[in-house]
């Protein structure tokens, strides 16, 4: 098993949906970042976090350190938010270490 | 605009041959990292390095090399060594090595033909 799970692998939605993309992890982590890799390949962060909720336009990211488990939700989606999603969790062990989920590979259609 | 770029984007070699790719970032960055990147699985880290002239091997460096000879540029050979060298590598830096916020190139396509 993974240390970090992301689901689900694959997502088409219509535009407007609201989108949930989860992420579980089974280790000790100091911070959890979601990570957006557009079709070129190139990957850009969308959020840090540690703890409680961030907000950035009409991406939502939220954690439960308790649980173990991140969400990534994007309100109002368009076809431009077709991207691959990647979720990775800096784990503590010894020294810290990226630990990077499989990705979900979102598809808006218009 | 600050950024990291790769290069070059796509790139076909023949088996045995050896092959550099380039990373340079302009972010005053400490630390640098490559990653590799194959359908259907995360990245996977393959060297790293947190200041000038010093690296660590990562998770899957059989068969890669690097250097650190300047804080802006940290290139990747893949050696003849490598028994599947046909992936995605990423480059990526960030101010420290840990929890800190990630900056990625946009990429180099490797075939072995």
């Amino acid at each position: 098993k993974n240390e970090v799970e992301q689901s689900p692998q694959n997502l088409t939605a219509q535009e407007g949906e609201f989108i949930t993309i989860n992420c579980s992890y089974s280790v000790g982590i100091s911070a959890l970042h979601w990570l957006q890799q557009h079709p070129g390949g190139g990957i850009v962060s969308l959020f840090m976090l540690s703890s409680g909720k961030k907000k950035h336009g009409r991406l939502i990211a939220t954690i439960n350190i308790q649980e173990k488990h991140s969400s990534l939700h994007i309100t109002a989606s368009h076809p431009r938010d077709s991207a691959v999603y990647i979720c990775a969790a800096s784990i503590i062990q010894g020294a810290q270490k990226l630990v990077f989920g499989q990705g979900t590979r979102l598809t808006i259609n218009p | 605009d600050g950024g990291i770029t790769q290069s070059p984007k796509y790139l076909f070699r023949k088996e045995g041959q050896n092959v550099t790719l380039s990373c340079e970032q302009n972010l005053n960055h400490d630390a640098m990292y490559w990653y590799r990147q194959d359908p259907g699985q995360g990245l996977r880290l393959i060297y790293y390095s947190q200041i000038v002239n010093d690296f660590q091997k990562g998770d899957i460096a059989e068969g890669y090399s690097v250097s650190r000879e300047k804080k802006e540029s940290f290139p990747l050979t893949v050696t003849s060594a490598q028994k599947n060298p046909t992936a995605f590598y990423l480059c990526a830096s960030s101010i420290q090595r840990g929890r800190r916020e990630l900056f990625f190139g946009e990429g180099s396509r490797l075939t072995v033909l």
